[in-house]
Protein backbone atom coordinates (compact mmCIF):
# COMPACT_ATOMS: atom_id res chain seq x y z
CA UNK A 1 0.00 0.00 0.00
CA UNK A 2 0.98 3.33 -0.81
CA UNK A 3 2.20 5.24 2.14
CA UNK A 4 0.75 8.29 3.36
CA UNK A 5 2.12 11.86 4.84
CA UNK A 6 -0.36 14.35 6.43
CA UNK A 7 0.73 17.29 8.95
CA UNK A 8 0.31 16.48 12.52
CA UNK A 9 -2.25 18.94 13.32
CA UNK A 10 -4.35 21.76 11.82
CA UNK A 11 -6.42 24.86 13.34
CA UNK A 12 -9.87 26.26 11.26
CA UNK A 13 -12.03 29.10 12.52
CA UNK A 14 -15.84 28.03 12.44
CA UNK A 15 -17.73 28.95 9.54
CA UNK A 16 -14.57 28.59 7.24
CA UNK A 17 -13.40 25.54 4.94
CA UNK A 18 -10.71 23.65 6.25
CA UNK A 19 -8.05 22.22 4.20
CA UNK A 20 -6.95 19.06 4.99
CA UNK A 21 -3.56 17.83 2.84
CA UNK A 22 -2.16 14.49 2.49
CA UNK A 23 0.52 13.26 0.34
CA UNK A 24 1.04 9.86 -1.53
CA UNK A 25 3.27 10.24 -3.86
CA UNK A 26 3.91 6.59 -4.25
CA UNK A 27 0.32 5.74 -5.35
CA UNK A 28 0.02 3.18 -8.03
CA UNK A 29 -2.73 3.06 -10.48
CA UNK A 30 -5.34 1.51 -9.23
CA UNK A 31 -5.13 2.63 -5.84
CA UNK A 32 -8.15 4.94 -4.28
CA UNK A 33 -8.06 7.70 -1.80
CA UNK A 34 -10.10 7.18 1.41
CA UNK A 35 -10.49 9.37 3.91
CA UNK A 36 -12.19 8.55 7.18
CA UNK A 37 -11.97 10.86 10.86
CA UNK A 38 -12.55 9.79 14.26
CA UNK A 39 -14.16 12.09 16.92
CA UNK A 40 -12.78 11.41 20.18
CA UNK A 41 -12.78 7.89 21.00
CA UNK A 42 -15.60 7.68 19.27
CA UNK A 43 -15.56 4.39 15.87
CA UNK A 44 -13.81 5.79 12.78
CA UNK A 45 -16.39 7.65 10.19
CA UNK A 46 -15.98 6.65 6.15
CA UNK A 47 -16.07 10.20 4.81
CA UNK A 48 -15.36 10.29 1.19
CA UNK A 49 -13.23 8.01 -1.40
CA UNK A 50 -11.85 9.02 -4.76
CA UNK A 51 -9.68 7.32 -7.66
CA UNK A 52 -9.00 10.05 -10.45
CA UNK A 53 -11.76 12.54 -10.29
CA UNK A 54 -12.37 14.91 -7.46
CA UNK A 55 -15.33 13.83 -5.67
CA UNK A 56 -18.32 15.19 -3.36
CA UNK A 57 -20.77 14.28 -1.22
CA UNK A 58 -22.99 15.96 1.59
CA UNK A 59 -19.96 15.64 3.96
CA UNK A 60 -16.95 16.83 2.36
CA UNK A 61 -15.19 17.34 -1.25
CA UNK A 62 -12.30 15.66 -2.24
CA UNK A 63 -9.91 17.53 -4.40
CA UNK A 64 -6.90 14.75 -6.30
CA UNK A 65 -4.21 16.27 -8.11
CA UNK A 66 -3.33 15.06 -11.89
CA UNK A 67 -0.76 13.16 -11.08
CA UNK A 68 -2.31 11.45 -8.31
CA UNK A 69 0.50 12.40 -5.91
CA UNK A 70 -1.29 14.36 -3.59
CA UNK A 71 -5.05 15.19 -2.59
CA UNK A 72 -6.67 17.64 -0.53
CA UNK A 73 -10.21 17.08 1.51
CA UNK A 74 -11.96 19.53 1.64
CA UNK A 75 -14.64 20.45 4.93
CA UNK A 76 -16.38 23.39 3.09
CA UNK A 77 -18.27 24.70 6.14
CA UNK A 78 -15.84 23.52 9.57
CA UNK A 79 -18.45 23.51 12.94
CA UNK A 80 -16.88 22.48 16.03
CA UNK A 81 -18.66 18.82 15.66
CA UNK A 82 -15.87 18.79 12.69
CA UNK A 83 -13.34 18.30 15.23
CA UNK A 84 -11.54 15.08 15.06
CA UNK A 85 -8.39 13.24 13.67
CA UNK A 86 -8.56 12.92 10.10
CA UNK A 87 -7.16 9.64 8.08
CA UNK A 88 -5.76 9.69 4.63
CA UNK A 89 -5.53 5.96 3.74
CA UNK A 90 -4.64 4.78 -0.15
CA UNK A 91 -5.11 1.37 -0.81
CA UNK A 92 -6.45 -1.20 -3.45
CA UNK A 93 -10.09 -1.67 -3.01
CA UNK A 94 -11.41 -5.49 -3.05
CA UNK A 95 -7.61 -6.77 -2.45
CA UNK A 96 -7.28 -10.52 -1.65
CA UNK A 97 -5.14 -12.42 0.56
CA UNK A 98 -4.55 -11.55 4.02
CA UNK A 99 -4.98 -7.52 3.43
CA UNK A 100 -7.84 -7.75 2.56
CA UNK A 101 -10.75 -5.00 4.00
CA UNK A 102 -7.92 -3.97 6.58
CA UNK A 103 -7.21 -0.67 6.31
CA UNK A 104 -4.11 0.56 7.67
CA UNK A 105 -4.54 3.94 9.72
CA UNK A 106 -1.33 6.39 10.04
CA UNK A 107 -1.54 8.92 12.35
CA UNK A 108 -3.82 11.18 10.88
CA UNK A 109 -4.24 15.29 11.33
CA UNK A 110 -5.89 16.73 14.36
CA UNK A 111 -8.13 19.39 12.94
CA UNK A 112 -9.08 21.74 15.71
CA UNK A 113 -12.09 23.91 14.59
CA UNK A 114 -12.50 26.63 16.72
CA UNK A 115 -15.00 29.23 17.58
CA UNK B 1 -31.32 2.82 11.21
CA UNK B 2 -27.81 1.42 9.77
CA UNK B 3 -25.70 0.60 12.74
CA UNK B 4 -22.70 -1.36 14.19
CA UNK B 5 -23.50 -2.29 18.00
CA UNK B 6 -21.06 -3.22 20.10
CA UNK B 7 -21.43 -4.73 23.83
CA UNK B 8 -20.77 -3.78 26.35
CA UNK B 9 -19.34 -0.64 26.20
CA UNK B 10 -17.16 -0.53 29.08
CA UNK B 11 -15.76 -3.55 30.89
CA UNK B 12 -13.44 -4.17 33.95
CA UNK B 13 -12.12 -7.77 34.30
CA UNK B 14 -9.22 -9.68 36.09
CA UNK B 15 -6.67 -11.38 34.39
CA UNK B 16 -7.57 -14.88 33.10
CA UNK B 17 -11.56 -14.38 33.04
CA UNK B 18 -13.01 -15.24 30.42
CA UNK B 19 -14.93 -12.51 28.24
CA UNK B 20 -16.86 -12.11 25.08
CA UNK B 21 -17.47 -8.59 23.16
CA UNK B 22 -20.52 -8.64 20.96
CA UNK B 23 -20.38 -7.45 17.59
CA UNK B 24 -23.39 -7.36 15.38
CA UNK B 25 -24.83 -5.04 12.21
CA UNK B 26 -27.76 -4.93 10.75
CA UNK B 27 -26.77 -3.72 7.03
CA UNK B 28 -26.84 -7.65 5.85
CA UNK B 29 -22.52 -6.89 4.93
CA UNK B 30 -20.43 -9.70 4.31
CA UNK B 31 -17.37 -8.19 5.47
CA UNK B 32 -16.16 -7.91 9.18
CA UNK B 33 -13.88 -6.98 11.64
CA UNK B 34 -11.93 -6.00 14.75
CA UNK B 35 -9.53 -3.69 15.50
CA UNK B 36 -8.26 -2.23 18.52
CA UNK B 37 -6.91 1.17 19.11
CA UNK B 38 -3.77 2.18 21.84
CA UNK B 39 -2.24 5.60 22.20
CA UNK B 40 0.88 6.12 19.76
CA UNK B 41 -0.36 2.42 18.24
CA UNK B 42 -3.05 3.60 16.08
CA UNK B 43 -6.04 0.97 14.79
CA UNK B 44 -4.87 -2.38 14.28
CA UNK B 45 -6.39 -5.18 12.65
CA UNK B 46 -7.63 -7.88 15.00
CA UNK B 47 -9.34 -10.82 13.30
CA UNK B 48 -11.16 -10.50 10.44
CA UNK B 49 -14.40 -12.40 8.34
CA UNK B 50 -15.29 -12.03 4.79
CA UNK B 51 -18.68 -14.32 5.23
CA UNK B 52 -20.26 -16.86 7.37
CA UNK B 53 -17.72 -19.24 8.41
CA UNK B 54 -15.08 -17.25 7.41
CA UNK B 55 -12.62 -15.55 9.37
CA UNK B 56 -9.09 -15.02 9.18
CA UNK B 57 -6.26 -13.59 11.08
CA UNK B 58 -5.07 -9.52 10.93
CA UNK B 59 -2.07 -7.96 12.45
CA UNK B 60 -2.46 -8.56 15.88
CA UNK B 61 -4.29 -11.49 16.50
CA UNK B 62 -2.36 -13.46 19.43
CA UNK B 63 -4.63 -13.72 22.59
CA UNK B 64 -7.77 -13.70 20.52
CA UNK B 65 -10.85 -15.63 18.97
CA UNK B 66 -13.68 -14.54 17.08
CA UNK B 67 -16.41 -16.75 15.05
CA UNK B 68 -19.03 -16.07 12.11
CA UNK B 69 -22.00 -18.20 12.49
CA UNK B 70 -24.22 -15.60 11.56
CA UNK B 71 -23.75 -12.99 9.10
CA UNK B 72 -24.83 -10.29 11.23
CA UNK B 73 -22.87 -11.18 14.66
CA UNK B 74 -19.04 -11.16 14.67
CA UNK B 75 -17.95 -11.82 18.35
CA UNK B 76 -14.49 -11.53 19.63
CA UNK B 77 -13.33 -13.55 22.39
CA UNK B 78 -10.68 -13.25 24.97
CA UNK B 79 -10.21 -16.59 26.87
CA UNK B 80 -7.39 -15.80 29.29
CA UNK B 81 -7.14 -11.64 29.32
CA UNK B 82 -4.05 -9.88 30.33
CA UNK B 83 -3.09 -6.60 31.16
CA UNK B 84 -1.41 -6.17 27.49
CA UNK B 85 -5.19 -6.49 25.98
CA UNK B 86 -6.66 -3.38 27.90
CA UNK B 87 -7.46 -1.36 24.92
CA UNK B 88 -10.23 0.80 23.34
CA UNK B 89 -11.41 -2.16 20.49
CA UNK B 90 -13.83 -1.33 17.31
CA UNK B 91 -15.93 -3.50 15.23
CA UNK B 92 -16.28 -2.90 11.59
CA UNK B 93 -18.62 -4.24 8.67
CA UNK B 94 -18.63 -3.51 4.91
CA UNK B 95 -20.54 -4.84 1.98
CA UNK B 96 -17.57 -4.26 -0.18
CA UNK B 97 -14.40 -1.61 -1.20
CA UNK B 98 -13.13 0.01 2.43
CA UNK B 99 -15.97 2.16 2.98
CA UNK B 100 -16.35 0.48 6.54
CA UNK B 101 -18.83 1.16 9.15
CA UNK B 102 -17.45 1.45 12.55
CA UNK B 103 -19.29 0.91 15.93
CA UNK B 104 -18.64 3.05 19.10
CA UNK B 105 -15.97 1.11 20.76
CA UNK B 106 -15.41 -1.46 23.74
CA UNK B 107 -12.93 0.43 26.26
CA UNK B 108 -11.76 -2.34 28.00
CA UNK B 109 -9.48 -2.72 30.63
CA UNK B 110 -7.70 -6.01 32.62
CA UNK B 111 -6.25 -6.03 36.04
Amino acid sequence: DAKTTQPTSMDCAEGRAANLPCNHSTISGNEYVYWYRQIHSQGPQYIIHGLKNNETNEMASLIITEDRKSSTLILPHATLRDTAVYYCIVRFPNAGGTSYGKLTFGQGTILTVHP
Amino acid sequence: EAQVTQNPRYLITVTGKKLTVTCSQNMNHEYMSWYRQDPGLGLRQIYYSMNVEVTDKGDVPEGYKVSRKEKRNFPLILESPSPNQTSLYFCASSLQGFEQYFGPGTRLTVT
